[in-house]
């Protein structure tokens, strides 16, 4: 149980274009979702804290308007990169955080980006 | 700010040999530990966690790792690494209750030498 999927695994697309990219809980509703993004060689670093039905919650530094993120259902979030410019180019990752115990956060398996 | 500080950024050890992975946090009323493993190009694995409780910890593949309160410490162990241990390892910690996100470490590199 407590599978989270993220779709696509990869994507290349070109400079000024826009992606879209989902994470879904599989087996269990959440109620927040959190994205990260990760440089090569780097940590993790927070994005935003998403909350379903309700506005993100960016971190310091990043733009909200860049990274959109919609987190409509207690199974779906999704964030858009747009006008993506190679510096965007990054792996993204997803976690779901469930309701009970001590809402433990399960993670996708990452979206690689690249902007070219 | 919490933070999450992984003392070591690339670790090499000969096959078989054990091997100890630093971290430490900053100080909580509550917290929460966990180690993550990342092979390339892939997602955070889950190795083992600490909620409360027994303070030694054991997880899959063959780690453990001790929670030590005074210490402010979590080090990852493992008594004998294969070549497949090699990966990019990661703490994390809930500092606080709640749906709290995740404060990771910078990681450490373990990389195991035949």
């Amino acid at each position: 149980g407590a599978v989270v999927s993220q779709h696509p695994s990869w994507v290349i697309c070109k400079s000024g274009t826009s992606v879209k990219i989902e994470c879904r809980s599989l087996d269990f509703q959440a109620t927040t979702m959190f994205w990260y993004r990760q440089f090569p060689k780097q940590s993790l670093m927070l994005m935003a804290t998403s909350n379903e039905g309700s506005k993100a919650t960016y971190e310091q530094g990043v733009e909200k308007d860049k990274f959109l993120i919609n987190h409509a259902s207690l199974t779906l979030s999704t964030l858009t990169v747009t006008s993506a410019h190679p510096e965007d180019s990054s792996f993204y990752i997803c976690s779901a955080s469930t309701q009970e115990g001590y809402n433990e956060q399960f993670f996708g398996p990452g979206t690689r980006l690249t902007v070219l | 700010a919490q933070s999450v500080t992984q003392l070591d950024s690339q670790v090499p050890v000969f096959e078989e040999a054990p091997v100890e992975l630093r971290c430490n946090y900053s100080s909580s009323v509550s917290v929460y530990l966990f180690w993550y493993v990342q092979y390339p190009n892939q997602g955070l694995q889950l190795l083992l966690k600490y909620l409360s409780g027994s303070t030694l910890v054991k997880g899959i593949n063959g780690f453990e790792a001790e929670f030590n309160k005074s210490q402010t410490s979590f080090h990852l162990r493992k008594p004998s690494v294969h070549i497949s241990d090699t990966a990019e390892y990661f703490c994390a910690a809930r500092l606080g209750g709640g749906n709290t996100p995740l404060v990771f470490g910078k990681g450490t590199r373990l990389s195991v030498i035949a």
